[in-house]
């Protein structure tokens, strides 16, 4: 089946670098993907709709300066959090789908910034 | 504002019972909900989806039932077993054509621990 793949599953950085996250389909084009974010005992929270090709369309309250996305192909999707603080330690999830099945997620980031 | 709530953050049940995770909403728009499993450290994994075209859909251990005058959906899981020990989490969308680019609103989930 389609599968989605995340990478790094887990990064520590320090307060003020930046940092890329890697989406990828595996077996399927993806024209969107999605990319989530949870924080300990909550919901997963979307952040924003990745489009290949195109910008991409932020959720209300995210900061599409803090939070780059790069969608260049149609396999690839990136996140960059760019200085990174400490408030953004969260676990981060990207998704996608072939239109013939739900949404696929990757196995998610697990980001620290000391 | 939470538009999917899932209102018992935990579920323990016996081995071969009958697990059941409720979900409500309130955004009348959406139309099409679905059933992600989550292990620690994991992406969801989906389970099981309902249009609001139906009020139950079944496969195989698990069926979904949708409530639409209640906005409310149920997962049903029998009989359980202790590898659906997971966080159970109800997600929803209102595209209506159930195709995958769609963005979902997820619920914060259920813990079910399912024992021996």
């Amino acid at each position: 089946g389609a599968v989605v793949s995340q990478h790094p599953s887990w990064v520590i950085c320090k307060s003020g670098t930046s940092v890329k996250i890697e989406c990828r389909s595996l077996d399927f084009q993806a024209t969107t993907m999605f990319w989530y974010r949870q924080f300990p005992k909550q919901s997963l929270m979307l952040m924003a709709t990745s489009n290949e090709g195109s910008k991409a369309t932020y959720e209300q309250g995210v900061e599409k300066d803090k939070f780059l996305i790069n969608h260049a192909s149609l396999t690839l999707s990136t996140l960059t959090v760019t200085s990174a603080h400490p408030e953004d330690s969260s676990f981060y999830i990207c998704s996608a789908g072939d239109n013939n099945s739900p949404l696929h997620f990757g196995n998610g980031t697990r980001l620290t910034v000391t | 504002d939470q538009q999917v709530k899932q209102n018992s953050p935990s579920l323990s049940v016996q081995e071969g019972r009958i697990s059941i995770l409720n979900c409500d909403y309130t955004n009348s728009m959406f139309d099409y909900f679905l059933w992600y499993k989550k292990y620690p450290a994991e992406g969801p994994t989906f389970l099981i989806s309902i249009s609001s075209i139906k009020d139950k859909n079944e496969d195989g251990r698990f069926t979904v039932f949708l409530n639409k005058s209640a906005k409310h959906l149920s997962l049903h899981i029998v009989p359980s077993q202790p590898g659906d020990s997971a966080v159970y989490f109800c997600a929803a969308t209102d595209s209506g054509s159930g195709g995958s680019n769609y963005k979902l609103t997820f619920g914060k989930g259920t813990l079910l621990t399912v024992n021996p």
